[in-house]
C-alpha cells in the first residue's frame, strides 16, 4: 500500500464547473478527514467521515460542498459551481480508528485552481 | 476561540546549526499535540505526537517539548540539514492547526 492516495494531484476548473476530488485511504483505514489549505494559511478541518457516514461536517461550507465515503471506493469531496475563492490545496488523511494515534496519515493533496 | 499560534513565521539558519520553533495553543480540552513537517507540494508528515502527560518526545534530530500548564510546545531541530527546509506545523488533535513556521536551511 503506497499510503493515502489523492487524485488528481492538480485540477483546473473554470468558474461554475464542478470539482471532484478523490481520496483512497490506506488499506484497512475506515476513517477519512478532509482539510483545505490556502496559501500562507494553516490547514482547516472540513469534514470527517467513516464508511457510509458523515461524522463531523462542522468545517465544511453549507453550500456547494459535499463529501461522501461509500462502502466501496474512495472518499469524494465535491465542490459544485466553483468560484475563485475555492482555489486551494485539499488534503485528506485516513486513520484506522477515530483515535488519531493509529496510523493517521495525510495524502499529498489535490491542488485546485479555479480560473 | 481554539487557536494554535506558531513563531517565528519564517526562519533561515545555516546548515549544521540548531533551531527551536515555538507553538502556543489555546485549545481546550487538550488533544494530542502533534508536530508535522510539510515539504512544498506535499502533505504533512507526522514528526512527534505528545499526550497531556508527556514533557518530551524525540524522533531522531527532532525533539518536541510540551508544557501543558502554560499551553506551550516547542520543536528543537539539532544539526540541521538542507533537507530540513520545509514548513513545520503544530496541531492540536485533528481540528486545529497552526499556520506553520517556514524553515530554510542554507548551505
Amino acid at each position: 500500500n503506497a499510503g493515502v492516495m489523492q487524485n488528481p494531484r492538480h485540477l483546473v476548473r473554470r468558474r461554475g464547473q464542478e470539482a471532484r476530488l478523490r481520496c483512497s485511504p490506506m488499506k484497512g483505514h475506515s476513517h477519512v478527514y478532509w482539510y483545505r489549505q490556502l496559501p500562507e494559511e494553516g490547514l482547516k478541518f472540513m469534514v470527517y467521515l467513516q464508511k457510509e457516514n458523515i461524522i463531523d461536517e462542522s468545517g465544511m461550507p453549507k453550500e456547494r460542498f459535499s463529501a461522501e465515503f461509500p462502502k466501496e471506493g474512495p472518499s469524494i469531496l465535491r465542490i459544485q459551481q466553483v468560484v475563485r475563492g475555492d482555489s486551494a490545496a485539499y488534503f485528506c488523511a485516513s486513520s484506522l480508528t477515530s483515535e488519531l494515534d493509529y496510523g493517521y496519515t495525510f495524502g499529498s493533496g489535490t491542488r485546485l485552481t479555479v480560473v | 476561540k481554539n487557536q494554535v499560534e506558531q513563531s517565528p513565521q519564517s526562519l533561515i539558519i545555516l546548515e549544521g546549526k540548531n533551531c527551536t520553533l515555538q507553538c502556543n495553543y489555546t485549545v481546550s480540552p487538550f488533544s494530542n499535540l502533534r508536530w508535522y513537517k510539510q515539504d512544498t507540494g506535499r502533505g504533512p508528515v507526522s514528526l512527534t505526537i505528545m499526550t497531556f502527560s508527556e514533557n518530551t518526545k524525540s524522533n531522531g534530530r527532532y525533539t518536541a517539548t510540551l508544557d501543558a500548564d502554560t499551553k506551550q510546545s516547542s520543536l528543537h531541530i539539532t544539526a540541521s540539514q538542507l533537507s530540513d527546509s520545509a514548513s513545520y506545523i503544530c496541531a492540536q488533535g485533528k481540528l486545529v492547526f497552526g499556520t506553520g513556521t517556514r524553515l530554510l536551511v542554507s548551505p
